[in-house]
């Protein structure tokens, strides 16, 4: 039990672009789901938090117009990088819970932006 | 701002050795603590501990809380090379949102 898919796994786009990365909890309703950041060698860092039907929680210093998410249902929420430049190449995790229950994570999208 | 350090930040070891991964934190609020291993991919769940004093136990590992001196170990025995991995600590501090304070990770490498 407990799965979460992520899509895409990996994607490159050229600069400019938007980029929409979709996170769904297959097997359990998610009542929050996380998007994380995570750079070579270091840990994973919360970008925001998300409920379903309301507006996510940005970590300070996340850009909520470059960053949007939207959180549709308990087992689905988006993530869309709008007009991605290299410097926002980078692995986005995703997670999901159910109340107080261990979040379990998506397997990552890696983003390249050319 | 809740703070989760863990030592190591990278191991070596041999197939067969037991390794012992540390978790200390600085949490307000603290609520449970949660390790996790990270191979090529996202993170896999390991444990969630939230009382003083109970080990936690799947297979060869196995992880203690103590909440009086705000630290965690994780143990894994007769270590294998499918082990070797990023083994991360993390803290959930409470609020509404359960959101998960990470540690840095302890790079586990485990040769033949």
């Amino acid at each position: 039990g407990a799965v979460v898919s992520q899509h895409p796994s990996w994607v490159i786009c050229k600069s400019g672009t938007s980029v929409k990365i979709e996170c769904r909890s297959l097997d359990f309703q998610a009542t929050t789901m996380f998007w994380y950041r995570q750079f070579p060698k270091q840990s994973l860092m919360l970008m925001a938090t998300s409920n379903e039907g309301s507006k996510a929680t940005y970590e300070q210093g996340v850009e909520k117009d470059k960053f949007l998410i939207n959180h549709a249902s308990l087992t689905l929420s988006t993530l869309t990088v709008t007009s991605a430049h290299p410097e926002d190449s980078s692995f986005y995790i995703c997670s999901a819970a159910r109340s107080s229950q261990p979040q379990h994570f998506g397997d990552g999208t890696r983003l390249s932006i050319l | 701002e809740d703070k989760v350090v863990q030592s190591p930040l990278s191991l070596v070891v041999h197939e067969g050795d037991t390794v012992t991964l540390n978790c200390s934190y600085e949490v307000t609020n603290f609520r449970s603590l949660l390790w996790y291993k990270q191979e090529k991919k996202a993170p896999t769940f390991l444990f969630m501990l939230t009382s003083s004093g109970i080990e936690k136990k799947s297979g060869r590992l196995s992880s203690i809380l103590d909440k009086k001196e705000l630290f965690s170990i994780l143990n894994i025995t007769a270590t294998q090379t499918g082990d070797s991995a990023i083994y991360l600590c993390a803290t959930n501090s409470g609020g509404s949102n359960y959101k998960l304070t990470f540690g840095k990770g302890t790079l586990l490498t485990v040769n033949p």
